[in-house]
């Protein structure tokens, strides 16, 4: 298996250009998350989704926008790319069956490096 | 609101040794924890886990520890070795639909 796939590795954007980040997993998780990690920082949650055409915005996600047509892939998207969006990008997902206690560990891709210039 | 993090930024431990690290969380609600490597370049590595109704579990060379009277969280790594260097993330099930938040990070280092 290969887990969660994120492409591209690396990206370099001008100001107001637009991309969208790809992530994809095949381990048929239905919960899928976006994080953004600015260096010597932790991860932060831009938006989570629950399950094919379920998303919902986490603790950062001004700028961004996401959609989720299948279980299996979880685009974001940046629309008008600023300066304060470069950073490192990772996906990842896990499998809930929403019982009281579900808890079951994140399985991160291996990022995209996002530079905004 | 929610907040996890660590009382060291860095740690460097001689090779062979046992390395501890430690994280303090404030939501005395959260019922689930983590503890992730991450190595240059690389995702998030899931290393062990603990649920709020225990307060230690074994993994191979590692152990958590949670102590939920002062909110602790710490990872313990016997016998130190090269390849256990790396930054090391705790997080914290805050919320529904299993939203984590992440503390800042440890950077471990090893000396030979």
């Amino acid at each position: 298996n290969a887990g969660v796939t994120q492409t591209p590795k690396f990206r370099i954007l001008k100001i107001g250009q637009s991309m969208t980040l790809q992530c994809t997993q095949d381990m048929n998780h239905n919960y899928m998350y976006w994080y953004r990690q600015d260096p010597g920082m932790g991860l932060k949650l831009i938006y989570y989704s629950v399950g094919a055409g379920i998303t919902d915005k986490g603790e950062v996600p001004n700028g961004y926008n996401v959609s989720r047509s299948t279980t299996e892939d979880f685009p974001l998207r940046l629309e008008l790319a600023a300066p304060s969006q470069t950073s490192v990008y990772f996906c990842a997902s896990s499998y809930s069956m929403r019982t009281l206690y579900s808890n079951q560990p994140q399985h991160f891709g291996d990022g995209t490096r996002l530079s905004i210039l | 609101g929610e907040s996890v993090g660590l009382h060291l930024p860095t740690l460097s431990v001689q090779e062979g040794d046992n390395s501890i690290i430690n994280c303090a969380y404030s939501n005395s609600a959260s019922d689930y924890f983590i503890w992730y490597k991450q190595e240059s370049g690389k995702g998030p590595q899931f290393i062990i886990d603990i649920r709020s109704n225990m307060d230690k579990r074994q993994g191979q060379r590692v152990t958590v520890l949670l102590n939920k009277t002062v909110k602790h969280l710490s990872l313990q790594i016997a016998a130190t070795q090269p390849g256990d260097s790396a930054v090391y993330f705790c997080a914290e099930k805050g919320g529904g639909a299993q939203k984590l938040v992440f503390g800042q990070g440890t950077r471990l280092t090893i000396n030979p």
